[in-house]
């Protein structure tokens, strides 16, 4: 099935360590995207790419760090500058240049702090 | 900078019942494209519902329409017939026109719980 894989569904971290979440979509879309959700805050957008080997930031890119070498992958590094990286994280991807198509998003990864 | 707010954080509803959720929006673009979005216990985000800034008329979705009034920037997703598989925190989005259709700004959500 076409889909978006996001791993692991959970994640714990030391503080002062970086960890790496995975995203992998097989819908050959362009453009993929990374957003943090907060309770109360809704998804807020971290970094997007629109084509391999080019990323931009997002709203709130500060700490995290991405990667677009193959069309599929699109991983986030949460390093260790990030202040506060206890979130519920969100891949999601979209065809470009295409009327009338969506984003789809994947199951996400929780990552705790501790 | 786009804004959306929900002011709502919490609707309860009976089954069969109808619930509107509020949007509002802060953009000085003239084209644009809203959306709600459901995120139910899974925490996959579905897409429930599209409009279009140019059209003038409401998307409809079976049992979910919103009311779109673009001069007022408002945008209120009415849930009919509800059902207990419409739980769900719902998100309102907004994309620019020339952006991508994964570039989306979000409000905050409202929750909706459907009682029996």
């Amino acid at each position: 099935d076409g889909g978006i894989t996001q791993s692991p569904k959970y994640l714990f971290r030391k503080e002062g360590q970086n960890v790496t979440l995975s995203c992998e979509q097989n819908l050959n879309h362009d453009a993929m995207y990374w957003y943090r959700q907060d309770p109360g805050q809704g998804l807020r957008l971290i970094y997007y790419s629109q084509i391999v080997n080019d990323f931009q930031k997002g709203d709130i890119a500060e700490g995290y760090s991405v990667s677009r070498e193959k069309k599929e992958s699109f991983p986030l590094t949460v390093t260790s500058a990030q202040k506060n990286p206890t979130a519920f994280y969100l891949c999601a991807s979209s065809a470009l240049g295409t009327v009338n198509t969506e984003a789809f998003f994947g199951q996400g990864t929780r990552l705790t702090v501790v | 900078a786009q804004t959306v707010t929900q002011s709502q954080p919490e609707m309860s509803v009976q089954e069969a019942e109808t619930v509107t959720l509020s949007c509002t929006y802060d953009t000085s673009e003239s084209d644009y494209y809203l959306f709600w979005y459901k995120q139910p216990p899974s925490r996959q985000m579905i897409l429930v519902i599209r409009q279009e800034a140019y059209k003038q008329q409401n998307a409809t979705e079976n049992r979910f329409s919103v009311n779109f009034q673009k001069a007022a920037k408002s945008f209120s997703l009415k849930i009919s017939d509800s059902q207990l598989g419409d739980a769900a925190m719902y998100f309102c989005a907004y994309r620019s026109a020339g952006g991508s259709w994964g570039k989306l700004q979000f409000g905050a959500g409202t929750q909706v719980v459907v009682t029996p």
